[in-house]
């Protein structure tokens, strides 16, 4: 039972550079998100989908996009990585909003 | 302000302690609120939910939501060691995040 997979694990980028963060789950759950985590802020939203085709902004969606092609898969696009984009990027998915939320292991992005 | 703050500790407790994490929100309309677990280098996992206010326990962890007052309580009974990591609550649909507290329960 895989649950919320994430890719990769850590990551070191350079300033500038673009890249895409992989999350996959296997629960047929409709609802899908991405946060960041940074010291003394807890989670922040980044985006979120309702469903394959249906996506939005969460809190902090400024340099991210996002896209939901199928239930399963719901990458996190970097346009042009810059340092304030350091931090633990979490996916998560759940069968509706207000229920369990699934948290995937987290991926750490460093941009330098 | 934050729409939900959260005492940002950290906190050390002896084993065995009662221990109180808390968090007051500004926003009315939230009817979810929830607490997640998370251990270091970890995913966040969910501890307890509750709809609306009043009490929910499950065994050594109970979570008091006081909607009158926009507050909220997580109480840990008999601490263990094992207890230590960090407790965010969350709250709303969109799921509303604390900064976390960070629990240490020292043998």
């Amino acid at each position: 039972n895989a649950g919320v997979t994430q890719t990769p694990k850590f990551q070191v980028l350079k300033t500038g550079q673009s890249m895409t963060l992989q999350c996959a789950q296997d629960m047929n759950h409709e609802y899908m998100s991405w946060y960041r985590q940074d010291p003394g802020m807890g989670l922040r939203l980044i985006h979120y989908s309702v469903g394959a085709g249906i996506t939005d902004q969460g809190e902090v969606p400024n340099g991210y996009n996002v896209s939901r092609s199928t239930t399963e898969d719901f990458p996190l696009r970097l346009l042009s990585a810059a340092p304030s984009q350091t931090s633990v990027y979490f996916c998560a998915s759940s069968q509706q909003s207000q229920n369990t939320i699934y948290f995937g292991e987290g991926s750490w992005l460093t941009v330098v | 302000q934050k729409e939900v703050e959260q005492d940002p500790g950290p906190l050390s407790v002896p084993e065995g302690a009662i221990v109180s994490l808390n968090c007051t929100y500004s926003n009315s309309a939230f009817q979810y609120f929830m607490w997640y677990r998370q251990y270091s280098r970890k995913g966040p996992e969910l501890l307890m939910y509750t709809y609306s206010s009043g009490n929910k326990e499950d065994g050594r962890f109970t979570a008091q939501v006081d909607k009158s007052s926009k507050y909220i309580s997580l109480f840990i009974r008999d601490s263990q060691p094992s207890d230590s990591a960090t407790y965010l609550c969350a709250m709303g649909s969109r799921l509303i995040f604390g900064q976390g507290t960070e629990l240490s329960v020292k043998p």
